[in-house]
């Protein structure tokens, strides 16, 4: 079964406005903790934002915050005032207790269009 | 701070060649792992290393590929011989040793692009 499900392939936003990059997770193990990386066209994986699954506050890191949904199982990205060096592939992942391996997303294209 | 560093960054080889992909983990870091990028199968964990010890290497697809961490600054990921299905982004992901209250963060570096004819 899939464990972490982002269903946009692709969006494209106009700078400037905000973003939600959809994350559903599946998962019976009460402590967890969920991901954002960024990938760039240049390649590398930058960490984002992290939310662990007993915070009681979403997570936030500058123009990122993490929308957390538990009893929906999602973890959503928010990128407030978008600019164009947000262009990239997003993924979510999730590391449950336990377990070491980072489990990841197939990813959300975002393109922002100036 | 220097980041996690790989080396290195694109191979070419050919069909049957040894390829050593290397990284160095952030200092200070005690967990180290392998992931694998392709289109098809997206990012995948390969191997991972605590405290330089393996200990899930359950991700490595088949024995042409090895990994060891002889101490805590390098470790290599090998591949003999390679094949064209091998073709992929490989990186390197380092975590700090956890502390009560901490994230387990992973950092990866900027991968190594492997390209086999």
């Amino acid at each position: 079964a899939q464990k972490i499900t982002q269903t946009q392939p692709g969006m494209f936003v106009q700078e400037k406005e905000a973003v939600t990059l959809d994350c559903t997770y599946d998962t019976s193990d009460p402590s967890y903790g969920l991901f954002w990386y960024k990938q760039p066209s240049s390649g590398e994986m930058i960490f984002l934002i992290y939310q662990g699954s007993y915070d009681q506050q979403n997570a936030t890191e500058g123009r990122y915050s993490l929308n957390f949904q538990k009893a929906r199982k999602s973890a959503n990205l928010v990128i407030s005032a978008s600019q164009l060096g947000d262009s990239a592939m997003y993924f979510c992942a999730m590391r449950e207790v336990g377990a070491q391996k980072l489990v990841f997303g197939q990813g959300t294209r975002l393109t922002i269009n100036p | 701070d220097a980041g996690v560093i790989q080396s290195p960054r694109h191979e070419v080889t050919e069909m049957g060649q040894e390829v050593t992909l290397r990284c160095k983990p952030i200092s200070g870091h005690n967990s180290l792992f392998w992931y694998r990028q392709t289109m098809m199968r997206g990012l995948e964990l390969l191997i991972y290393f605590n405290n330089n010890v393996p200990i899930d290497d359950s991700g490595m697809p088949e024995d042409r590929f090895s990994a060891k961490m002889p101490n805590a600054s390098f470790s290599t990921l090998k591949i003999q011989p390679s094949e064209p299905r091998d073709s992929a982004v490989y990186f390197c992901a380092s975590r700090p040793t956890r502390l009560a209250g901490g994230t387990d963060t992973q950092y990866f570096g900027p991968g190594t692009r492997l390209t086999v004819l």
